[in-house]
């Protein structure tokens, strides 16, 4: 059974840091693509970040490229989020994704997310 | 960048009724990057529709994704009580990598 599990949401202040975990199990982990997508309160879904199964190719939302960094540690089975400078507008639930592995683009298993609060 | 925009924002209907859900591309999105979600409160998005028209694993025959080019359509032929939710739908292209669209609310009347 696939499983993912994030970890790391909290409260943090206005330009402060914080790295999100997504620990997966139950699939091959290094054979797929992995993305963050976010979900501010009450709002819609929102693509923040991808990364290939080699960890060689990475992709970010223009809303938090130069701020976030995604990486992922294949021999842990594990996907992270690095995020700096956060602003008051990174508030929202974060989802790690898994991508099918066919051509289809798409997201076949999430994580139940994890609460990440910019507040002062 | 592509635009997904989903109509009707808030849908109202009844059990046992047909939904139709819309979602258009500001430009032509590859049917095989067209992809639907249902979210329901406190719950991850769960995968229904792929390629624009196959249905995820486990996904009732009840729901169908249908169009090419700049408009899809989720039908959902009979509503059942856990079928209301927000519905999303999702392609991939450029940039950024991947879109959603606004989302449907489908609320019962």
């Amino acid at each position: 059974e696939v499983q993912l599990l994030e970890s790391g949401g909290g409260l943090v202040q206005p330009g402060g840091s914080l790295r999100l975990s997504c620990a997966a199990s139950g699939f091959t982990f290094s054979s797929y693509a992995m993305s963050w997508v976010r979900q501010a309160p009450g709002k819609g879904l929102e693509w923040v970040s991808a990364i290939s199964g080699s960890g060689g190719s990475t992709n970010y939302a223009d809303s938090v490229k130069g701020r976030f960094t995604i990486s992922r540690d294949n021999s842990r089975s594990t996907l992270y989020l690095q995020m700096n400078s956060l602003r008051a507008e990174d508030t929202a639930v974060y989802y790690c994704a898994k991508r099918r592995g066919d051509g289809y683009k798409s997201f076949d298993y999430w994580g139940q997310g994890t609460l990440v609060t910019v507040s002062s | 960048e592509i635009v997904l925009t989903q109509s009707p924002g808030t849908l109202s209907l009844s059990p046992g009724e047909r939904a139709t859900l819309s979602c258009r591309a500001s430009q032509s999105v590859s049917s095989s990057y067209l992809a639907w979600y249902q979210q329901k409160p406190g719950q991850a998005p769960r995968l229904l529709i792929y390629g624009a028209s196959s249905r995820a694993t486990g996904i009732p025959d009840r729901f169908s994704g249908s169009g090419s080019g700049t408009d899809f359509t989720l039908t959902i032929s009979r509503l059942e009580p856990e079928d209301f939710a927000v519905y999303y739908c999702q392609q991939y292209g450029n940039s950024p990598l991947y879109t959603f669209g606004q989302g449907t609310k489908l609320e019962i009347k």
